[in-house]
């Protein structure tokens, strides 16, 4: 499993609510990453990080952020949550050298209400 | 636009049957490309790297760029692959990876 865990592992929160999501990663891997995941989308990209402090946009941010104030740490935050970010959150690591496989956490399933 | 398509979001098998997943993709260049499986409700997991050419529980895809394909397939299905499957591709970068919308296999006992 790459060493990666997510917190909390489920969550139900009420729309306009701050939250935010915690991935953990104990391999020190550069590249780290949030997902959604939806049916009939399949994976989107939410944002990734490719060192400490150092972030970027993915295929669908709007109404995300995050943060990396350490390697083995990276946090998504929901400003304001909305019914259309109930999902299944994934954050993975990309081992690179050779390949960029990514490895996956085991999500978190947030509902808004 | 689009980098992988998996054109089936549903498919079907008797087990004992063969069966083939589809994934095609976009690029010019050189990708890596990837197979993911998702059991019930567990986090992805890495199944084939086209780069290895293993053969993972019975599975293998095999890279045609003329067609800009990767199919995956499994010469006897097993009611143990039932799971949504994910075609992926890198662009040998950290951070250009795209997945295809998956295809849920059932096979039937």
């Amino acid at each position: 499993d790459a060493g990666i865990t997510q917190s909390p592992r489920h969550k139900v929160t009420e729309t306009g609510t701050p939250v935010t999501l915690r991935c953990h990663q104990t391999e020190n891997h550069r590249y780290m990453y949030w997902y959604r995941q939806d049916p009939g989308h399949g994976l989107r990209l939410i944002h990734y990080s490719y060192g400490v402090k150092d972030t970027d946009k993915g295929e669908v941010s709007d109404g995300y952020s995050v943060s990396r104030s350490k390697t083995e740490d990276f946090l998504l935050t929901l400003e304001s949550a909305t019914s259309s970010q109930t999902s299944v959150y994934f954050c993975a690591i990309s081992r690179t050298g050779t390949s960029y496989e990514q490895y996956f956490g085991p999500g978190t399933r947030l509902t808004v209400t | 636009a689009q980098r992988v398509t998996q054109p089936e979001k549903l498919l079907s098998v008797f087990k004992g049957a063969p069966v083939e997943l589809k994934c095609n993709y976009s690029y010019s260049g050189s990708p890596e490309l990837f197979w993911y499986v998702q059991y019930s409700r567990q986090r992805l997991q890495l199944l084939l790297r086209h780069i290895s050419r293993e053969s993972i529980k019975g599975f293998t895809a095999d890279l045609n760029k003329g067609e800009t394909s990767f199919h995956l397939k499994k010469p006897f299905a097993q009611e143990e692959d039932s799971a949504m499957y994910y075609c992926a591709l890198s662009l040998r970068t950290g951070n250009q990876f795209y997945f295809g919308t998956g295809t849920s296999l059932t096979v039937i006992p």
